[in-house]
């Protein structure tokens, strides 16, 4: 079966500080791969997809960096957080040609 | 572009009742795909129920079932003899393939927080 890893749970970051999340898909090849924020009290915004290696979309302009370095790992990145970056940020993966998405555990980020 | 509404922040239950959270949605596709995720207190997203719209017939899932008024654009999610683990977040989605190619770009509503009580 199908599993998916996020980490880390929680994370407590300066402003100006860099970040990576990390985010891995088992049991599944050529996934497409995702990285959503929630705000509180908001749904989820999709920040960006990818449909397979270095293939990175991005939906919102912002601070944040994705990159696929493998089929199945997904990163999240910036060089310099910003106190809006806090939330929570959900990893999904899904099936070619198939619409579900299924989600990480997701990270709490505070940038203090 | 899609958009994804749900009017009710917060509902409550009694246990063993049934409850009906309200979803509507706008595309101009005609081809596209529902979904209610629910988000517990661990914040994982669990997907609870999918729709296609082109399946005239309503979809269910054990004690989870939708109500899909496509011309009206409505999806609601109906929960018979809620449990004390219904209670959550329940976020309705929507995708359209067509103009997302392989990507499942979902649109979520902004949520309604379901409490279930004794």
């Amino acid at each position: 079966s199908q599993t998916i890893h996020q980490w880390p749970a929680t994370l407590v970051q300066p402003v100006g500080s860099p970040l990576s999340l990390e985010c891995t898909v088992e049991g599944t090849s050529n996934p497409n791969l995702y990285w959503y924020r929630q705000a509180a009290g908001r749904g989820l915004q999709l920040l960006f997809y990818s449909v397979g290696i270095g293939q990175i979309s991005s939906e919102v302009p912002q601070n944040l960096s994705a990159s696929r370095p493998q089929d199945r790992q997904f990163i999240l990145s910036s060089k310099k957080l910003l106190l809006s970056d806090s939330g929570f940020y959900l990893c999904a993966w899904s099936v070619q040609r198939y619409t579900e998405a299924f989600f990480g555990q997701g990270t709490r980020l505070t940038v203090v | 572009a899609q958009t994804v509404t749900q009017s009710q922040p917060e509902m409550s239950v009694q246990e063993a009742e049934t409850v009906t959270l309200s979803c509507t949605y706008d595309t101009s596709e005609s081809d596209y795909y529902l979904f209610w995720y629910k988000q517990p207190p661990s914040r994982q997203m669990i997907l609870v129920i999918r729709q296609e719209a082109y399946k005239q017939q309503n979809a269910t899932e054990n004690r989870f079932s939708v109500n899909f008024q496509k011309a009206a654009k409505s999806f609601s999610l109906k929960i018979s003899d809620s449990q004390l683990g219904d209670a959550a977040m329940y976020f309705c989605a929507c995708v359209s393939p067509l103009n997302t190619g392989t990507a499942s770009k979902l649109t979520f509503g902004t949520g309604t927080r379901l409490q279930v009580t004794l």
